[in-house]
This record gives structure tokens, sequence and C-alpha cells, in this order.
């Protein structure tokens, strides 16, 4: 499964909200009901973290202003009020097997 | 608290193997996949494989069948990842991640660079 983010590149003012986008070549949808798509941000320098699971499910500690929101292929992780530590590469990932990330979303403050 | 803590940086010559290590704690280590992703410097993330910790199975990418190995020593909470017939195109930063009932990673390692240099 092909997982394409747009766009590649995002500067946002702090206080205004983000949008990215990202749609898989197939249905996230499983037999389960459940759909396996996830969004991470890589902050620069350190690993990837867990913000969303499962389209919408933010993570234990990550704040409210992030919220994701999609269904079958096309997906959006919105942030509604971007602050300066939330800098860094964004990827979503699908987990039906095999496992692949988009190419990620780069987030800059202005 | 949870914390996956890898081995040191590495630099090999062309058709050698690494092996990278990944030490657990905060939790019981057979009770959660560990995994393995890559990311060549500057580029996005690559699934590599996963390992069941408590029974041994392992599951490897399609691009890596061959090559890599993953293996762990449960009596020290540690998983290893060794991959051969290391080219340049194997340099990059790998990482550990635990799996979760979610079918995603909730923990990671802090990477290990591999370089690959004649």
């Amino acid at each position: 499964i092909v997982m394409t983010q747009t766009p590649l590149s995002l500067s946002v003012t702090p206080g205004q909200p983000a949008s990215i986008s990202c749609k898989s070549s197939r249905s996230l949808l499983h037999s389960d009901g459940k759909t396996y798509l996830y969004w991470y941000l890589q902050k620069p320098g350190q690993s990837p973290q867990l913000l969303i699971y499962e389209v919408s499910k933010r993570f234990s500690g990550v704040p409210d202003r992030f919220g994701g929101s999609g269904s079958g292929t096309d997906f959006t992780l919105k942030i509604s009020r971007v602050e300066a530590e939330d800098v860094g590469v964004y990827y979503c990932m699908q987990s039906v097997h095999p496992l692949t990330f988009g190419g990620g979303t780069k987030v800059e403050i202005k | 608290q949870v914390q996956l803590v890898q081995s040191g940086a590495e630099v090999k010559k062309p058709g050698a193997s690494v092996k990278v290590s990944c030490k657990a704690s905060g939790y019981t280590f057979t009770s959660y996949d560990v995994n393995w992703v890559r990311q060549a410097t500057g580029q996005g993330l690559e699934w590599v494989g996963w390992m069941n910790p408590n029974s041994g199975d392992t599951g490897y990418a399609q691009k890596f069948q061959g090559r890599v190995t993953m293996t762990r020593d449960t009596s020290i909470s540690t998983a290893y990842m060794e991959l051969s017939s290391l080219t340049s195109e194997d340099a990059a930063v790998y990482f550990c991640a635990r799996w979760t009932a979610a079918h995603t990673f909730d923990y990671w390692g802090q990477g290990t660079l591999v370089t690959v240099s004649s």
C-alpha cells in the first residue's frame, strides 16, 4: 500500500491552524472494522512519536490541538493552533500488512 | 517508565554484516513484539520487520528477506537485528520500536546510525 502525503512542507504562523493530507492506494478499513491509520511526529534529532492511532484517537499525553479524521483512503491531520514545539516532520503510517509510511510533511514556524 | 535503549553507532565495510541491539526496560519484554524501522539520512521511514520476543517468531519486509535476522535474549530483555551483505544503500539510522495491541508503535529506541563505507 502506497501512502501519499501532501504538502511536502508547511510554514505556519504560531497560533494558526495547519492541515496535512494522507492518501492510501487501498482502503485501510480492515475486516475487523478498524482502520489502521496512524500519525507520527519526528522532531529534529529525535525518534518518531505517536500522535494519533486508528485515524482519530489521540495517544496518551498528546495535546487536544491535534486531531485526526478520514476514512477509507483519505485521511487528514489537523493542528488547530500550531505552537513552536510542533515543528518537525509528520508521517502517516498504515499497518495493514506490510506496514508502510507516507513520505513525510515538514512543518516549520514562520 | 518504558525505555528502549539501542547500541551505539557502527561503521561497516560493504559486504559486511551489522548487529544492532535494543534493550527493553520498564515493561515485560516478552509481552510486546519488537519491530525495526530504518531511516536513511534526510529520508523517510522504512519498515524492516518484526519479532515476537516470547516465541521468537519473525516476519521481514520482502525487500530484506534473506539478509536480515531478528533474534532476542529474554534473559536480558534485549532484541537484536542483524543485516548482512551491506551496501551503501543500507546506510541509515535503525530504530527499534514496541508494537502495541492498537497495531502501531508506542515507544521507540533512540536509533543507531549504521555507516557503510570502504
